[in-house]
């Protein structure tokens, strides 16, 4: 099946700082989906990336699919404590997804 | 609209014994899901249902039994418990169609088995 490996695994960073995961795949990918959890919470939907070289923003939040559709990226501008949990980048195949390992974020004040 | 509920929310096991996690869904989602959560491997897909009355193999199925026996419901049984068990299981549901569709989670259940 497919497999999609994140880093980094951890990120600690101070508020207002920028925060940026990566998500790659070594098969080329139909779509890519990012989901947040927060600690103790369940995966919740963030956005979904079709298109080959597709860039798409949420506020503070910057999701962009790779030329080839092998790679993602998350950018978050300034964090903030809210911004605190996992995120994790899936793989989609039909309605099955894979999930990547996630990073985790932690934002001190 | 509750979404996804999963029931119990703690359950504590002793080897060998059985039990039953319940996913209930409000949304008339055709497809429903079960992942394992576990520290450092993100969520992993135990079973999964395509529709009322189907059920299919995920990526770790071992183990574990699952049916959907109405539309709104998705089972997941353990029937001899092992400590290999011991995880957070979460319940998910979405649309069916050609495309792929975001999925929605239940708030999970963390099972320990002893």
């Amino acid at each position: 099946g497919q497999q999609v490996m994140q880093i980094p695994q951890y990120q600690h960073v101070q508020e207002g700082e920028d925060f940026t995961t990566y998500c790659n795949s070594s098969t080329t990918l139909s779509n890519i989906q990012w989901y947040k959890q927060r600690p103790g919470g369940h995966p919740v939907f963030l956005i979904q990336l079709v298109k080959s070289g597709e860039v798409k923003k949420q506020k503070r939040l910057t999701f962009q699919f790779g030329e080839a559709k092998k790679n993602s990226s998350l950018h978050i501008t300034a964090t903030q404590t809210t911004d605190v949990g996992t995120y994790f980048c899936t793989a989609g195949g039909g309605n099955k997804l894979t999930f990547g390992t996630g990073t985790q974020l932690k934002v001190e004040l | 609209n509750a979404g996804v509920t999963q029931t119990p929310k703690f359950r504590v096991l002793k080897t060998g014994q059985s039990m039953t996690l319940l996913c209930a869904q409000d949304m008339n989602h055709e497809y429903m899901y079960w992942y394992r959560q576990d520290p450092g491997m993100g969520l992993r897909l135990i079973h999964y249902s395509v529709g009322e009355g189907t059920t299919a193999k995920g990526e770790v199925p071992d183990g574990y039994n699952v049916s959907r026996l109405k539309k709104q419901n998705f089972l997941l049984g353990l029937e001899s418990a092992a400590p290999s068990q011991t995880s957070v299981y979460f319940c998910a549901s979405s649309y069916s169609g050609r495309l792929t569709y975001e999925q929605y989670f239940g708030p999970g259940t963390r099972l320990t088995v002893t």
